[in-house]
């Protein structure tokens, strides 16, 4: 079983739409959850970060985090073509501020 | 990306040619970190450091090895290059040398292309 998983996609919405990422993690002792956005041929952008269970939310982003469930989750509203990029769930644990990274889900907005 | 610049941005070795990668950054960060990302596999980290002096292994350590010469620089060779080190390579940093919550700031990455 991977460390942290995504489903690769592509998601695809239309225009307008609410984006839903998931990604499931299998150490309970992680205590930070990331979310990175990722344009083709460029390098990871720090999006999101969430350290305790609920929700954060920041602009058209929230952040879901349930430690029970052992998941993660980032929801864009009102979804751009810009938006249009893979979406890196990441997690670390102890002190060394490593990360571990899912594959990726690739999200398509479509105008 | 500000603060952490990779050189080379692309580059193409030879199969058993050795090559460094190199990182910089002005932020003062005390960590640094080197991933590689292959297609569909996420980044994997490749070797870290918390601090000026001290490196340590990642996930996929094996045919790299890593230098922190200073607070500012970190570097990745390969000696031996293979065809299976083709790979993009990013370097990170956070601010913290002991953090559990600080993100990490990615450089622009190194396209490397092993024939």
């Amino acid at each position: 079983q991977k460390e942290v998983e995504q489903n690769s996609g592509p998601l695809s919405v239309p225009e307008g739409a609410i984006a839903s990422l998931n990604c499931t993690y299998s150490d309970r002792g992680s205590q930070s959850f990331f979310w990175y956005r990722q344009y083709s041929g460029k390098s990871p952008e720090l999006i999101m970060s969430i350290y305790s269970n609920g929700d954060k939310e920041d602009g058209r982003f929230t952040a879901q985090l349930n430690k029970a469930s052992q998941y993660v989750s980032l929801l864009i509203r009102d979804s751009q073509p810009s938006d249009s990029a893979t979406y890196l769930c990441a997690l670390s644990s102890g002190n060394t501020g490593k990360l571990i990274f899912g594959q990726g889900t690739t999200l398509q907005v479509k105008p | 990306n500000a603060g952490v610049t990779q050189t080379p941005k692309f580059q193409v070795l030879k199969t058993g040619q050795s090559m460094t990668l190199q990182c910089a950054q002005d932020m003062n960060h005390n960590s640094m970190y080197w991933y590689r990302q292959d297609p569909g596999m996420g980044l994997r980290l490749i070797y870290y450091s918390a601090s000026e002096g001290t490196t340590d292994k990642g996930e996929v350590p094996n045919g790299y090895n890593v230098s922190r010469l200073n607070k500012r620089e970190f570097s990745l060779r390969l000696e031996s290059a293979a065809p299976s080190q083709t790979s993009v390579y990013f370097c990170a940093t956070i601010q913290g040398s002991s953090i559990s919550n600080q993100p990490q700031h990615f450089g622009d990455g190194t396209r490397l292309s092993i024939l």
